[in-house]
């Protein structure tokens, strides 16, 4: 059973600087994975989809990387603001299936 | 991407009642998911409902309080029935759309009291 694990669970940064969130799941057998941003009490925006035959994708500030082998992808976002904060959520779909494994999430804060 | 419609937003609901939540999608889809979220929790699978078939529920979703509908390719409900406070929580409904991965409705927050 595919298990996803963020890290860290809780992030609070000053404005500006440069941020990494980590994503980790145990089996590598992914048919893609992708990052959401999730406001408090609202829906999930997704962020970046990334295929298993991809190693990362971009989107203006941020920029998410995979690797398959090792079952490991990271979430960059540059240049934090305030509007960043928000808890971020990693899901996996696997090969075969239809569904989503989340992981708990990480919630970031920035500050002024 | 799809663009999904969910209503209500909200609601506070006393317990013993049902809350049925409404998902619309701007095309037609083969299936659609429902997923909750507990507070303070990450989001956990429902249900998977196909147009013209019964509702595949996850373990521990039963269709006696979870009853779902999907009438056509682009539109679903799920119900909350005899609503009790463990029920309060984020409900959520999403499309998969391949390789544009997945959109989720702006989800339902549920309190029931």
């Amino acid at each position: 059973k595919q298990e996803v694990t963020q890290i860290p669970a809780a992030l609070s940064v000053p404005e500006g600087e440069n941020l990494v969130l980590n994503c980790s799941f145990t089996d590598s057998a992914i048919y893609n994975l992708q990052w959401f941003r999730q406001d408090p009490g609202k829906g999930l925006t997704s962020l970046l989809l990334i295929q298993s035959s991809q190693r990362e994708q971009t989107s203006g500030r941020l920029n998410a990387s995979l690797d398959k082998s090792s079952g490991r992808s990271t979430l960059y976002i540059a240049a934090s603001q305030p509007g960043d904060s928000a808890t971020y959520l990693c899901a996996v779909k696997d090969s075969g299936y239809s569904t989503l494994t989340f992981g708990k999430g990480t919630m970031l804060l920035v500050s002024p | 991407s799809a663009v999904i419609s969910q209503k209500p937003s909200r609601d506070i609901c006393q317990r013993g009642t049902s809350l049925t939540i409404q998902c619309q999608v701007d095309s037609q889809v083969t299936m659609m998911f429902w997923y909750r979220q507990q507070p303070g929790q990450s989001l956990t699978l429902i249900a998977t409902a196909n147009q013209g078939s019964e509702a595949t529920y996850e373990s521990g979703f039963v269709i006696d309080k979870f009853p779902i509908s999907r009438p056509n390719l682009t539109f679903s409900t799920l119900t909350v029935s005899n609503m009790s406070p463990e029920d309060s929580s984020i409900y959520l409904c999403s499309v998969d759309r391949d390789a544009h991965g997945y959109t989720f409705g702006s989800g339902t927050r549920l309190t029931v009291v």
